[in-house]
């Protein structure tokens, strides 16, 4: 079965400074694909980048980009030049598979980013 | 224009009910979503449908019944709501091949009383 794991339930970090927000995962499946989405205090979940398993280069998104490294099993996300409204929820996920072979997307538990002023 | 759109956003109900909320998508996706968050914000599938056809349901009660008309739209309609069914709902969409970033509604508050 598939697994995310978000070890940092909550962080901290300056206006203006770099975070990198923790992403490991376990799959047995050779291909496979990872994604981080942000949920604000509004509620909604909004993509922000992706990284498939057999990318060579890591995925870059404006002020965000995966720190992908296969062999350790991570995709931490590091955000550049953080702003307040980057304060939110950061959920890590994979694409997985059901029992059935279907393809769903399995979730950490979140990391909740809190930029200071 | 909204690419996910969910009614209600908002639904407040007693134990017991029986209450629909309503999906649509216009970004052409052919599979479609059903999430639930529970109160500690953990994210779990519910059910997935894929060009009208259940593909997917993890182990959910049977008191949940999800319904898609089109590909464009799926909806979920729950009996007999009970205390522990309030959570958020989150429908999302995404093509079956190619691209598969799943794109996600605003979400649907379900507070049980």
């Amino acid at each position: 079965a598939q697994k995310i794991t978000q070890t940092q339930p909550g962080m901290f970090v300056q206006e203006k400074e770099a975070v990198t927000l923790d992403c490991t995962y376990d799959t047995s499946d050779p291909s496979y694909g990872l994604f981080w989405y942000k949920q604000p205090s509004s509620g909604e979940m909004i993509f922000l980048i992706y990284q498939g398993s057999y990318d060579q280069q890591n995925a870059t998104e404006g002020r965000y980009s995966l720190n992908f490294q296969k062999a350790r099993k991570s995709a931490n996300l590091v955000i550049s030049a953080s702003q307040l409204g980057d304060s939110a929820m950061y959920f890590c996920a994979m694409r997985g598979r059901t029992q059935g072979g279907s393809e769903k997307l399995v979730f950490g538990k979140g990391t909740k980013l809190t930029v200071n002023p | 224009d909204t690419a996910v759109s969910q009614t209600p956003k908002y639904l407040v109900t007693q134990m017991g009910n029986d209450k629909s909320i309503k999906c649509e998508q216009n970004l052409g996706h052919d599979t479609m979503y059903w999430y639930k968050q529970d109160s500690k914000k953990f994210l779990k599938i519910m059910f997935s449908y894929n060009n009208k056809e259940l593909i997917i349901n993890e182990t959910v009660p049977n008191r949940f019944s999800p319904k898609s008309p089109d590909k464009a739209h799926l909806n979920l309609h729950i009996n007999s709501l009970e205390l522990g069914d309030s959570a958020v709902y989150f429908c999302a969409s995404s093509h079956w091949t190619g691209p598969e970033t799943q794109y996600f509604g605003p979400g649907t508050r379900l507070l049980v009383l």
